[in-house]
Formats: C-alpha cells, structure tokens, sequence
C-alpha cells in the first residue's frame, strides 16, 4: 500500500472546522484513500474513505485532488469529543489483501 | 451493527506467565480477524491475520510460537501471549472482517496489557 504523509499535530477550536491534510503522492489507480481515528486508549474508529470522488457522511468529508495525490478530512464543526489521533491510510484490495497500515497519524487537539 | 469486543479490557500478569485475550464479533461472522499491537505514544502495528479455520499469518517479525493465536469460530479468535515479559506491555488491539477480501474491518476496544 502506498505511504501517506501527516502533519504530527493540529490545534482546533471548538465549533470550527477542523481541516487535517494527507499526502498520498505515490497512490496507484486502484486504492482507496480511508481515514480512521484513535481516541486516547480506544479501538480505531473507521471515519470515511473514497477513492475519486469527494465523500461526505454524519462525521466528516472527505476531498480529494484531482489527481489523487493528497486528500483532506474535515470535520466541519469540531467539539472537544473530537480530540483524537486521525489516521489517513491508503489501501488496495487487490490480491485479495485486507490489510491496513497505519503511519503515525495527526493528533488533533480541539480546545475551547 | 458490526461491534466487536475484546475480553478483558485490562490485564496485569507476572513475567513468565501466560496471557489470553479474546475477540468477539458479536452481530456479524467475522471470516477474517487481525491482530495490532500499538506502544505508548506509536501507531498501531499488524502483528497477524487469522482467517476462520486455518493457521494465522504472521507479519514479519513476529513469533508465531510466543503469540500463539486460534480462530476456531466465525465469532471468537484469541491472542495467547505466551511466557510474557515486561517488553511485552502494549495495547492489543483486534479487529473483524465479514470477508478476506474487498470488506471493511471493525475494531475493538483493546486489552491493556502489563507484565510485571
């Protein structure tokens, strides 16, 4: 699967949108770009993923370029529940494979 | 739908003894079940993929004689930590799959674990 590239951290306020970038540079034509999220000591939480096109659902949208090299998650109007580490992970099924590689993530703070 | 729980959430044992964890998919058969284990303050890492019925198969680097793990139902697939030492305190996390394939993967909450 292909690396992405996160920024470490990011800082929010509360009832804004939260914007987190991912670089996926070397994508191929058949991954899909997800994002899940990391609450402290918590499972992974699946968000939104997309392959093409813009994605948007209860939690989140999902942009992607038009040439699929970096995506961004935003959340449109954070609240402090949101606070988490978010994972943006390209991913293949090709081959059968099922597999999910995590980078190191943003941890996103949101704050009052 | 597509919860998925681990059992126990927390566990503190002695070095040199053995640990069980379990992973239940409790609304949905989970055909294919994947094991991470994740260090404080680092990402999560695949240790193993188990598909119901057969052998696990282990990432590189990984001992498949220490991390024994069993998927002998399309609901339950245990990690057993076998002779556990303090390096081998992580967060355990497991995560189900309806299928091998094209399928979404559903996390659980985790197990803390503690080797003293």
């Amino acid at each position: 699967d292909a690396k992405t590239t996160q920024p470490p951290s990011m800082d929010c306020a509360e009832g804004r949108a939260a914007n987190l970038p991912c670089n996926h540079s070397t994508i191929s034509g058949n991954e899909y770009v997800y994002w899940y999220r990391q609450i402290h000591s918590q499972g992974p939480q699946y968000i939104i993923h997309g392959l093409k096109n813009n994605e948007t659902n209860e939690m989140a949208s999902l942009i992607i370029t038009e040439d699929r090299k970096s995506s961004t998650l935003i959340l449109p109007h954070a609240t402090l529940r949101d606070t988490a580490v978010y994972y943006c992970i390209v991913r293949s099924f090709t081959g059968g494979g099922n597999k999910l590689t995590f980078g190191t993530g943003t941890q996103l703070k949101v704050e009052l | 739908g597509a919860v998925v729980s681990q059992h126990p959430s927390w566990v503190i044992c002695k070095s040199g003894t053995s640990v069980k964890i379990e992973c239940r998919s409790l609304d949905f058969q989970a055909t294919t079940m994947f094991w991470y284990r994740q260090f404080p303050k680092q990402s999560l890492m695949l240790m193993a993929t188990s598909n119901e019925g057969s052998k696990a198969t282990y990432e590189q680097g990984v001992e498949k004689d220490k991390f024994l793990i069993n998927h002998a139902s399309l609901t339950l697939s245990t990690l057993t930590v076998t002779s556990a030492h303090p390096e081998d305190s992580s967060f355990y996390i497991c995560s189900a799959s309806i299928g091998r394939g094209a399928y979404e993967q559903y996390f659980g909450p985790g197990t803390r674990l503690t080797v003293t």
